[in-house]
Formats: structure tokens, C-alpha cells, sequence
């Protein structure tokens, strides 16, 4: 099984901030590589699919790239409404979700 | 627009069946490949299986966590994914989501969750 192994667990950032998240995955994958933010009680939504593409609807300050093993997602000026939790996801064999960002507002 | 509608969670003791429908509308169903995922309450997303389009088969994958003990099934007359749970342990607790996709898709619709509990 293909291992995903997302960093940061757990992230705190102010309003206007810059915020990276980083996915790496156990073996090549690709640009199989998804994120999605999930609100609580809530299903997880797609943000970025195939690594850097961004999903229809979704506002431009989210982000992501890389390619392979090394995966990167961006949001590039917080807002309050992105609190939440992210998750990358490899399609490549079948499903792997990375172990979630929860991102906190400081 | 696309909606799936999962149904059939609810309070089940351990060693007992379960089955969990998805209703789906929005979409030609039997195009489709279905997908089951489930969340166990404060963790993170775990994949349970798809099953193909009668096209590709109609044939069906699961996790090593749940091979042998869970079936996915179609009825495309009725645009319903079947989840039929077997042998539960507490261990399954979770919320159940199901998706439209599977195999190589992009699962981009996904529907509200029904909560299954195991519980003695």
C-alpha cells in the first residue's frame, strides 16, 4: 500500500498569512495526488486535484504542486472561512489520505 | 445536480450486520463506479472500496480492513450503492460516506455521511 505522510499535524497561523502544507508519498505517484478541506461535520470537499489543478469554484489563493513523491499545498492569504482540516489523497493505488492538517486560526 | 444520499446507519452490537444504502440522483448511476470511505470519529479518512460500472464489470476492490467481511453492491434500476457490513467490530465504528468514482477517478462528489456506532 502506498503510505502518504502529511506534515504539518496540526497548524496555527494569523489572517493574511501564508500557509504551506507539505504530503510526501511512499512511493511515486505521480501527479495522482488530490487535497481536499474538510469542515467538521462535513464531507470532505476537493480543492486541488492531479497535484496542482484547481477544482471549479475554488478561490485562487489555495494552490498546490509537485510531482512524484514531494507534494506541496499552499493557501496564500488565510481568511477565517479556511479553518479547517486538510488532507491529501493519492489515486494512484487505490485511495491513501495523508493524516490531516487541522488549522487553527492564532 | 448531483446528490448522494447515504441511509441505514444506526447503533449495532458487535458481531452483527449492517447495510447501508446510497441513493444517488443527478447523474446517469450506471456510468458510474461507486466508492465507500469512512471516518472514525476524531481521525482522519480511510478508504473502504468501489465497486466498477456494469461496463468494467461490475467487479469490486476493499482494504485489507474490511476483505472478507464488507460487500459492495449496485442496483443501477434503483441509481442505489449497496454497503453490506458483516462480522462488525467496535473498531468500525465510524461515518460512512459514499462517493460517485473509483479505480483511478477524481472523487469529487461525495455525500453527507451516515454514522454507524458498534457497541455492546
Amino acid at each position: 500500500d502506498i503510505q502518504m505522510t502529511q506534515s504539518p499535524s496540526s497548524l496555527s497561523a494569523s489572517v493574511g498569512d501564508r500557509v504551506t502544507i507539505t504530503c510526501q508519498a511512499s512511493q511515486d505517484i505521480s501527479n495522482y495526488l488530490n487535497w481536499y478541506q474538510q469542515k467538521p461535520g462535513k464531507a470532505p470537499k476537493l480543492l486541488i486535484y492531479d497535484a496542482s489543478n484547481l477544482e471549479t469554484g475554488v478561490p485562487s489563493r489555495f494552490s498546490g504542486s509537485g510531482s512524484g513523491t514531494d507534494f506541496t499545498f499552499t493557501i496564500s492569504s488565510l481568511q477565517p472561512e479556511d479553518i479547517a482540516t486538510y488532507y491529501c489523497q493519492q489515486y494512484d493505488n487505490p485511495y491513501t489520505f495523508g493524516q490531516g492538517t487541522k488549522l487553527e486560526i492564532k | 445536480e448531483v446528490q448522494l444520499v447515504e441511509s441505514g446507519g444506526g447503533l449495532v452490537k458487535p458481531g452483527r450486520s449492517l447495510r447501508l444504502s446510497c441513493t444517488a440522483s443527478g447523474f446517469t448511476f450506471g456510468d458510474y463506479a461507486m466508492s465507500w470511505f469512512r471516518q472514525a470519529p476524531g481521525k482522519g479518512l480511510e478508504w473502504v472500496g468501489f465497486i466498477r460500472s456494469k461496463a468494467y464489470g461490475g467487479t469490486t476492490e476493499y482494504a485489507a480492513s474490511v476483505k472478507g467481511r464488507f460487500t459492495i453492491s449496485r442496483d443501477d434500476s434503483k441509481s442505489i450503492a449497496y454497503l453490506q457490513m458483516n462480522s462488525l467490530k467496535t473498531e468500525d465504528t465510524a461515518v460512512y460516506y459514499c462517493t460517485r468514482g473509483g479505480g483511478y477517478d477524481i472523487l469529487t462528489e461525495w455525500g453527507q455521511g451516515t454514522l454507524v456506532t458498534v457497541s455492546s
